[in-house]
């Protein structure tokens, strides 16, 4: 059973780049989400969604696009890599919405 | 608005002693509350939740919390503290009209000495 699965595990981009945060779980959740952790600030929600062909915006959307066109999948898109993007990012699943989650290992990027 | 402080950003305990992480909590109605672990390197793990009925919840790896209204906390306790408790921890709340988002803490490091 392999629960969230998070690629890359570590990233470094330059200013400008873009990429994809593969996100993939096998446990037939509905809802997903993404996290970027910062020292001091704990995890802050940048996208969720309740189901295929459902997203919102978290606390902190700018900057990042999602999609969702499988149940199993909640890929995150950095549109224009920037410095303040820099920082570990956790995808997470759940049966019952952002309660009681399933977590990724999570993906450290960096961007110089 | 909801928000979540955790007032000890790293703790010390030495192994087999006893362990408190505090949480407090701000919100209008009673919370559903979260406390994570996380691991060095892994991603979290929910520990225990507390929803509604007795305030004192049991978890896993022998830990509990206690749920005190009159106190808007949400304290996680452990007796005795074993070397592979060392990580980071998260409490966490939710709104029972919004099951979408839950807001976390800024999380307490916990040390242990052998």
């Amino acid at each position: 059973n392999a629960g969230v699965t998070q690629t890359p595990k570590f990233q470094v981009l330059k200013t400008g780049q873009s990429m994809t945060l593969q996100c993939a779980q096998d446990m037939n959740h509905e809802y997903m989400s993404w996290y970027r952790q910062d020292p001091g600030m704990g995890l802050r929600l940048i996208h969720y969604s309740v189901g295929a062909g459902i997203t919102d915006q978290g606390e902190v959307p700018n900057g990042y696009n999602v999609s969702r066109s499988t149940t199993e999948d909640f890929p995150l898109r950095l549109l224009s890599a920037a410095p303040s993007q820099t920082s570990v990012y956790f995808c997470a699943s759940s049966a019952s919405g952002a309660f009681e989650a399933f977590f990724g290992q999570g993906t450290r990027l960096t961007v110089v | 608005a909801q928000s979540v402080t955790q007032p000890d950003i790293h703790i010390t305990v030495s192994e087999g002693a006893s362990l408190e992480l505090r949480c407090n909590y701000s919100y209008g109605a009673t919370p559903y509350l979260f406390w994570y672990v996380q691991s060095p390197g892994q991603g979290l793990q929910l520990l225990l939740k507390y929803f509604s009925g007795d305030t004192l919840v049991q978890g896993i790896k022998g830990f509990e919390a206690e749920f005190k209204r009159s106190q808007s906390s949400f304290n996680l306790r452990k007796p005795s503290v074993h070397w592979s408790d060392a990580a980071e921890y998260f409490c966490a709340v939710g709104a029972r009209t919004s099951y979408d988002k839950v807001i976390f803490g800024p999380g307490t490091s916990l040390s242990v000495i052998p």
